[in-house]
C-alpha cells in the first residue's frame, strides 16, 4: 500500500488563486518529495525537503514538512492554466533498506480554469 | 538537460508476443525504476535495481522480467503480454537518496 495519502483527490480552481495540496505519510521518514505529472506525461520532480526542514520555497511553490503530524502540503500561488496536472508526494521513509526506493501516494488532480 | 528515454511512447502489441520496453539514462544514476500506472491504481513498482546486473521486485512483478547490463540502461521484459498489462509504463532513474527521481515520458503499452 502507499504510505503518502494526498488530501484532496481533485481540486478545481480559477487561475490566479492558490492550491493547497496535502500529503500524510505512516511512519518516520529522511525526506519528502513532491511531482507533477501532466496528461500522459511522466512525473516531473518539483522539491525535496529533508525531515529536518519545515519550510521550502521554489517560485511560486511552497512545501512544508510536519514531522509530529506526518504531513505535509504542497502551496502553488497565482495559480496559472498551465499548472493543471496531477501532483505527487513521495517519500524516503527511514527504517527503508531499499536505499533508492521512494513510496509515492495516489495524487492530487488540479485543475484551474482561465 | 539530463534526461531519461524511453525508447517508444505509443506501443501495441499482440496477447502472447514477448514485449521489451529500454530505458536509457546519462546521469550515471545507480538506481533505475520501472512503475506501471493505471487510474485509481497510482503508481505501482514492478522492479528496480540498484546497480548493474542488480535487481529487485517490487509490489507487482508478476508476468515481467527485468535486465541491466550496463548502467545507463534497465529494459522491461513482458514475457507473454496479456490484455491486462495494457498500461502506462514509467522508467525512472535516481542517485542514492537525497534526490528525486528523473522520469522518463512513459510508454502508453496496448495489448490486444
Amino acid at each position: 500500500s502507499q504510505q503518502g495519502e494526498e488530501d484532496p483527490q481533485a481540486l478545481s480552481i480559477q487561475e490566479g488563486e492558490n492550491a493547497t495540496m496535502n500529503c500524510s505519510y505512516k511512519t518516520s521518514i529522511n525526506n519528502l518529495q513532491w511531482y507533477r505529472q501532466n496528461s500522459g506525461r511522466g512525473l516531473v520532480h518539483l522539491i525535496l525537503i529533508r525531515s529536518n526542514e519545515r519550510e521550502k520555497h521554489s517560485g511560486r511553490l511552497r512545501v512544508t514538512l510536519d514531522t509530529s503530524k506526518k504531513s505535509s502540503s504542497l502551496l502553488i500561488t497565482a495559480s496559472r492554466a498551465a499548472d493543471t496536472a496531477s501532483y505527487f508526494c513521495a517519500t524516503d521513509a527511514t527504517q527503508n533498506t531499499n536505499a533508492g526506493k521512494s513510496t509515492f501516494g495516489d495524487g492530487t488532480t488540479l485543475t484551474v480554469k482561465p | 538537460d539530463v534526461k531519461v528515454t524511453q525508447s517508444s511512447r505509443y506501443l501495441v502489441k499482440r496477447t502472447g508476443e514477448k514485449v521489451f520496453l529500454e530505458c536509457v539514462q546519462d546521469m550515471d544514476h545507480e538506481n533505475m525504476f520501472w512503475y506501471r500506472q493505471d487510474p485509481g491504481l497510482g503508481l505501482r513498482l514492478i522492479y528496480f535495481s540498484y546497480d548493474v546486473k542488480m535487481k529487485e521486485k517490487g509490489d507487482i512483478p508478476e508476468g515481467y522480467s527485468v535486465s541491466r547490463e550496463k548502467k545507463e540502461r534497465f529494459s522491461l521484459i513482458l514475457e507473454s503480454a496479456s490484455t491486462n498489462q495494457t498500461s502506462m509504463y514509467l522508467c525512472a532513474s535516481r542517485p542514492w537518496t537525497g534526490r528525486g527521481y528523473t522520469f522518463g515520458s512513459g510508454t502508453r503499452l496496448t495489448v490486444v
